[in-house]
């Protein structure tokens, strides 16, 4: 069965710091790994998708890595920034009949950016 | 603007009264999924579909319902609504392909009394 971890579960850093999240899950069969942004009793937005093919995508200031053989995916976020606070969700997409039916949420890094 | 709307936002509702939680998306997306998220727990699915007529339980399923008699609607039925239902739920589509995430809608939040 295949479960998904996030550490640390809860961070605060100083406005301008580089940080790293991470999402390690329990079966490589993976089909695309996905990080989403989620503020307080909103929706979640896609931040970038890394298919199990690749090893690392790219968006702004934000950076995904995905290693298979070592069941890890990181998010580094350049240089924070306070509106970057929000909570961080992984989700590990499930393979089945040749595309994915589901995702495997872990449980999200709580960021906290000071000014 | 290519996106997935649930409504209502907000629902508040007594046990045992039907209810329905709508989910359209106009994107022409195949794979459509229903999640629930509860403080601790998490997200997790409830049901999912990958394509008109073709449904299936994903890991929560119990006091809920689904249809699927269009591509583009997927809404979630609760059929006697009890208080251990009160969640904030999301419905997600997907082409379902490997180069293609899930794009989600902005959530319902319900409360049963």
């Amino acid at each position: 069965k295949q479960e998904v971890t996030q550490i640390p579960a809860a961070l605060s850093v100083p406005e301008g710091e580089n940080l790293v999240l991470n999402c390690s899950f329990t079966d490589s069969a993976i089909y695309n790994l996905q990080w989403f942004r989620q503020d307080p009793g909103k929706g979640l937005t896609s931040l970038l998708l890394i298919q199990s093919s690749q090893r690392e995508q790219t968006s702004g200031r934000l950076n995904a890595s995905l290693d298979k053989s070592s069941g890890r995916s990181t998010l580094y976020i350049a240089a924070s920034q306070p509106g970057d606070s929000a909570t961080y969700l992984c989700a590990a997409a499930l393979i089945y009949g040749g595309a994915t039916n589901k995702l495997i949420f872990g449980t999200g890094t709580l960021l906290a950016v000071q000014p | 603007e290519a996106q997935v709307t649930q409504n209502p936002r907000y629902l508040i509702t007594v046990t045992g009264k039907k209810l329905t939680v709508t989910c359209s998306q106009n994107m022409n997306h195949e794979y459509m999924s229903w999640y629930r998220q509860d403080p601790g727990l998490g997200l997790r699915q409830i049901y999912y579909s990958m394509n008109v007529e073709v449904t299936d339980k994903g890991d929560v399923p119990e006091g809920y319902k689904v249809s699927r008699k269009e591509k583009r609607n997927f809404p979630l039925i609760l059929e006697s609504p009890s208080p251990n239902q009160t969640s904030l739920y999301f419905c997600a589509s997907s082409l379902g392909g490997e180069g293609y995430g899930y794009t989600f809608g902005s959530g319902t939040r319900l409360t049963v009394v």
